[in-house]
């Protein structure tokens, strides 16, 4: 099984900082990684996918980039409706795996 | 607009049986894989299983392979999750998700969700 390793797990920051979440694949995984943000008691909802490509409706400030192992999330501007847990998990082989999740938090 | 509404989520005893549902709507639900994925209390995400658009493919993780069924009935729009043979580590809030392809390829990713179901497994 591809494991997939989040860093941080949590992170606090203010709104308008600019965020940074890595994923790291156990093996290669070419583009074939998805990112979701998912708030407590809310559906997950996915906001890159291929690694770079960002799913409809989603803000432009969210940019996804890496390839093979290691990948990165970025929000450019952290806006209040931005804090949640974001998870990565490729798709390139089953069974498909998630990271651990990283927790975004209000500092 | 896409929705996926899951029900069937209980309490149940270990060792017990139930059937998770997830009705469909808004798209053509035969073109899509579906997809469950559960969160246990305090824990991130996890893949279950995947069937494909046509019914014909289905896919487990390792832990429920035996005991968990994915089914779909394209002609209702309806994902179902037959689970057999309950465990306490079963316990989780379970969704449904609509796959952006209808096989199980590299590609796919889950682009809509519904809003869960929570099985609870204990005694």
């Amino acid at each position: 099984d591809i494991q997939m390793t989040q860093s941080p797990s949590s992170l606090s920051a203010s709104v308008g900082d600019r965020v940074t979440i890595n994923c790291r694949a156990s093996q290669t995984i070419d583009s074939y990684l998805n990112w979701y943000q998912k708030k407590p008691g809310k559906a997950p909802n996915l906001v890159i996918y291929a690694a770079s490509s960002l799913q409809s409706g989603v803000p432009s400030r969210f940019r996804g980039s890496g390839s093979g192992t290691d990948f990165t999330l970025t929000i450019s501007s952290l806006q209040p409706e931005d804090f949640a847990t974001y998870y990565c998990q490729q798709s390139y082989s089953l069974p498909w795996t998630f990271g651990q999740g990283t927790k975004v938090e209000i500092k | 607009e896409v929705q996926l509404v899951e029900s069937g989520g209980a309490l149940v005893q270990p060792g017990g049986s139930l059937r998770l549902s997830c009705a469909a709507s808004g798209f053509t639900f035969s073109n899509s894989a579906m997809i469950w994925v559960r969160q246990a209390p305090g824990k991130g995400l996890e893949w279950v299983s995947t069937i494909i658009g046509s019914g014909v493919g289905t896919y487990y993780t390792d832990s429920v392979r035996g005991r968990f069924t994915i089914s779909r009935d394209n002609s209702k729009s309806t994902l179902y999750l037959q689970m057999n043979s309950l465990r306490a580590e079963d316990t989780a809030d379970y969704y449904c998700a609509k796959g952006t392809t209808d096989l199980v390829i590299a590609t796919t990713a889950f682009d809509n969700w519904g809003q869960g179901t929570l099985v609870t497994v204990a005694s």
